[in-house]
Formats: C-alpha cells, structure tokens, sequence
C-alpha cells in the first residue's frame, strides 16, 4: 500500500486570495486524483493527474480555477484559486494501487472567510 | 454511466453483533474492481476490503467479509463482531483498470455500547 501525505492539514484563507495544497506518496504511482468532500457527504472528483500530460478535469471544474501540477511521479500539487467561501470543504488526493485500489491522503480542511 | 447505489444512509448495531452494508452498482462491463472505504470521524479514507469481478470467492479480511453477487449486482459488506471503532462512514466504490473509482453516498455505522 502507499502511504500519502498532504500539506498543509488546514488552513483558513480570505476570500480572493489561493491556496496551494500538496501531495506526497512515498512511491511511484501513475495516476493520482484530487478530490473535493463536504463534510458528512461523498467524494466529488476535481480532476486526474497523470506525470508528463495536463490534468484531466471532470464536469463543473475548470483547469483557472483548479490548477494542478505533476512533476514527477510521487507529488502534486493541486491550487485553489480567487477562493470564494464556497470553496470551504476538504480536499484529498489518493493515488492508485497495483490492483487499481486508491490510497489516500488524510485531507486539507479549507475554511473561507 | 457506471453508477453505485447506498440504499442506507444510516444504521446502527450492537457492539459485538454483525452488521450488512448494502451495495448495488450498474456496469455493462464484465471487468472491474469493487471496493469497501471506511471514513472515520478524523476523515482518513482507509481501504476495508477489495473484490476482482471476475473472482468467485468473495474477499474476506478478518472481521470483514463481502457477498458478491455479479448477475445481481450487488456487494455487500458484513461486519461481524462490531467494535467501538467500527463507527464510521462506509462507502462502496467501483472502478475499472487504471481509471477513477466511482463512489456511493455512504452509509453512516453507529455502534451502540
């Protein structure tokens, strides 16, 4: 299993302003994902990154407001642009497995004001 | 489009009795990988119990154990001999080689004392 470490845990930023959230795996992984989550909801899919291409987003995110980076094959980056507080909520990365399992980071709470 | 259905947002079970989760989800693809996510309240995402689709024998990791009915659709989660820290969000997931997992509402498991 792969073991993934997000920085930072929490912050809490003034709207207008970006975040940059990282994500290490402590291996080689192909595919890592970012996700969005509500408390007490499921996870939303912003967008895959894969190493050496741009990110493939899904509907209702925009690669202005969600850049990602992939520099290699054990981080990324994911930021958080012109925040507004409907931005609040927890972000995850996870990157997959050898039997196509995802792993996951313990999460960014972004809080708004 | 794949789909995975929670039909249960909520249950609740004794400690020490055994639970079942349900799932259902809807492919035509005879190739995939069905997968048990536990979410405690610190919000990490931890791997329970993986399934190959084409795989008979339903997995079984300790206490964990699943019913994998593949005309029926269906993958079931039980839990047997529930435990304080069983006390989670469940959610089921669904994905095909090298590509996103598909996630269900999540069921919300509460432990009696």
């Amino acid at each position: 299993s792969a073991v993934i470490s997000q920085k930072p845990s929490r912050d809490i930023c003034q709207r207008g302003t970006s975040l940059t959230i990282q994500c290490q795996v402590d291996s080689q992984v192909t595919m890592m994902f970012w996700y969005r989550q509500q408390p007490g909801q499921s996870l939303t899919l912003i967008a895959t990154a894969n190493q050496g291409s741009e990110a493939t987003y899904e509907s209702g995110f925009v690669i202005d407001k969600f850049p990602i980076s992939r520099p290699n094959l054990t981080f990324s980056t994911l930021t958080v642009s012109n925040m507004s507080p409907e931005d609040s909520s927890i972000y995850l990365c996870s990157a997959i497995g050898r039997f196509y399992e995802q792993y996951f980071g313990p999460g960014t709470r972004l809080t708004v004001t | 489009a794949q789909t995975v259905t929670q039909s249960q947002p909520e249950m609740s079970v004794q400690e020490a009795e055994t639970v079942t989760l349900s799932c259902t989800y809807d492919t035509s693809e005879s190739d995939y990988y069905l997968f048990w996510y536990k979410q405690p309240p610190s919000r990490q995402m931890i791997l329970v119990i993986r399934q190959e689709a084409y795989k008979q024998q339903n997995a079984t990791e300790n206490r964990f154990s699943v019913n994998f009915q593949k005309a029926a659709k269906s993958f079931s989660l039980k839990i047997s001999d529930s435990q304080l820290g069983d006390a989670a969000m469940y959610f089921c997931a669904y994905t095909r080689r090298d590509d996103k997992i598909i996630f269900g509402k999540g069921t919300r498991l509460h432990i009696l004392p």
